[in-house]
This record gives structure tokens, C-alpha cells and sequence, in this order.
């Protein structure tokens, strides 16, 4: 089956820990992004990726990280530098470079700070 | 700063009546939009893209474009209580191709 892949589900996590969401996808795009959602509010960029080995920050990159060794892959890590990390993450797709090109979505992870 | 804006709503629609959602966007220069529903839990779901001024028919769904005015609508003929979601407005712009969301607007349609 082709689609986008997030894991895990639900991570909890302790304050002071860094955790990595994961992002795969089998379609064949080229370009990947992450999100976060706040409860009752829009999307917003953390970060994005172009080509491999590339990345640019979005609109909050502050206290996230993330690497894009492989087309296929594009992981996040939550560090301890993010304030507030409980929110929903999602990572989209998108085949290509023209603005006509719809992104696609994951099914997104949840992320909660104990 | 590129926005986009939507009505939040909630909006509340009785069953087989058609639901309008609106949006409009300050960045005179994007090119591409974007219809996403978004289920409770779950993650936004494409189900509309228009590209050039006028309306765009598929199914029960038909999005609409104004440049000019800079405003994009989707209407939902017959609607259905599995419609009841949130529906999120999407804009892409400049070089990078980003899409800026609006907050979205929440629909209940009420059987």
C-alpha cells in the first residue's frame, strides 16, 4: 500500500527528554513537511524539506529538530527546548515542485508532556 | 504576514441542506488552494483543489474562486451527517510552495 506513515500513535513523554516522531512515506515526493496542531486551531509549519539532505525552518522551528538522510524519511525530534510540546504533529508529502501539487497527510502522532 | 481566515463557526445545518464555508487570504500572488475535512482525532484529509477563478464540481462538492476578491468557498449539496467535521482552508504561496491553513470551521450537520 502506498501512503504516509507516523509512529508511534500516542508518546508521552517526561519533561526534559527529547523524543523522535517518526515520518515514512512510499509515494516517491520529493517535498516533506511537518506540522503541529493546537486543539481548535490551524496547522502550522515546524519544518520543511525540499530535496534530501536539505531542510528549512518553518513559522515555530524553535525546540525541533530534524534530519532527511533518505527521500523516504523525514524524522522530528521534540527537543527539551520546546516549551510546549503537547499537540498533535502531522507529516505531509508532496510529489514534486510546482504549486499545483497537493500534500498528502499522515495520520499523525500525538504527543503528550507528563 | 501571509493569512488565511476563516469563519470558525461552529455552523450547524440540518440534513440534505447545503452547508457554505468561506475563506479568504491576504497574499494577492498564491496560486493554489485547498479544501482539507478533518474528522475528530484524525488528520486533514484532501478532498478539494482549485486553481483558477470559477467553480469546480466533484460529487456533492463544488469549490469556488475569486482572485479578485481573494476569497475561496466550498459548498456541500445534500449534506449528510458524516459531513459533520472541521473544514480547513488551505493557500499556497511563494517559493516554497508552503501551505498556510486557516483555523479551520467546524460543521455539524444535524440529522
Amino acid at each position: 500500500d502506498g501512503g504516509i506513515t507516523q509512529s508511534p500513535k500516542y508518546l508521552f513523554r517526561k519533561e526534559g527528554q527529547n523524543v523522535t516522531l517518526s515520518c515514512e512515506q512510499n509515494l516517491n515526493h520529493d517535498a516533506m513537511y511537518w506540522y503541529r496542531q493546537d486543539p481548535g486551531q490551524g496547522l502550522r509549519l515546524i519544518y520543511y524539506s525540499q530535496i534530501v539532505n536539505d531542510f528549512q525552518k518553518g513559522d515555530i522551528a524553535e525546540g525541533y529538530s530534524v534530519s532527511r538522510e533518505k527521500k523516504e524519511s523525514f524524522p522530528l525530534t521534540v527537543t527539551s527546548a520546546q516549551k510546549n510540546p503537547t499537540a498533535f504533529y502531522l507529516c505531509a508529502s508532496r510529489w514534486g515542485d510546482s504549486g499545483y501539487n497537493e500534500q498528502f497527510f499522515g495520520p499523525g502522532t500525538r504527543l503528550t508532556v507528563l | 504576514q501571509k493569512e488565511v481566515e476563516q469563519n470558525s463557526g461552529p455552523l450547524s445545518v440540518p440534513e440534505g441542506a447545503i452547508a457554505s464555508l468561506n475563506c479568504t487570504y491576504s497574499d494577492r500572488v498564491s496560486q493554489s488552494f485547498f479544501w482539507y475535512r478533518q474528522y475528530s482525532g484524525k488528520s486533514p484529509e484532501l478532498i478539494m483543489s482549485i486553481y483558477s477563478n470559477g467553480d469546480k464540481e466533484d460529487g456533492r462538492f463544488t469549490a469556488q474562486l475569486n482572485k479578485a476578491s481573494q476569497y475561496v468557498s466550498l459548498l456541500i449539496r445534500d449534506s449528510q451527517p458524516s459531513d459533520s467535521a472541521t473544514y480547513l482552508c488551505a493557500v499556497i504561496s511563494g517559493s516554497a510552495r508552503q501551505l498556510t491553513f486557516g483555523s479551520g470551521t467546524q460543521l455539524t450537520v444535524l440529522p
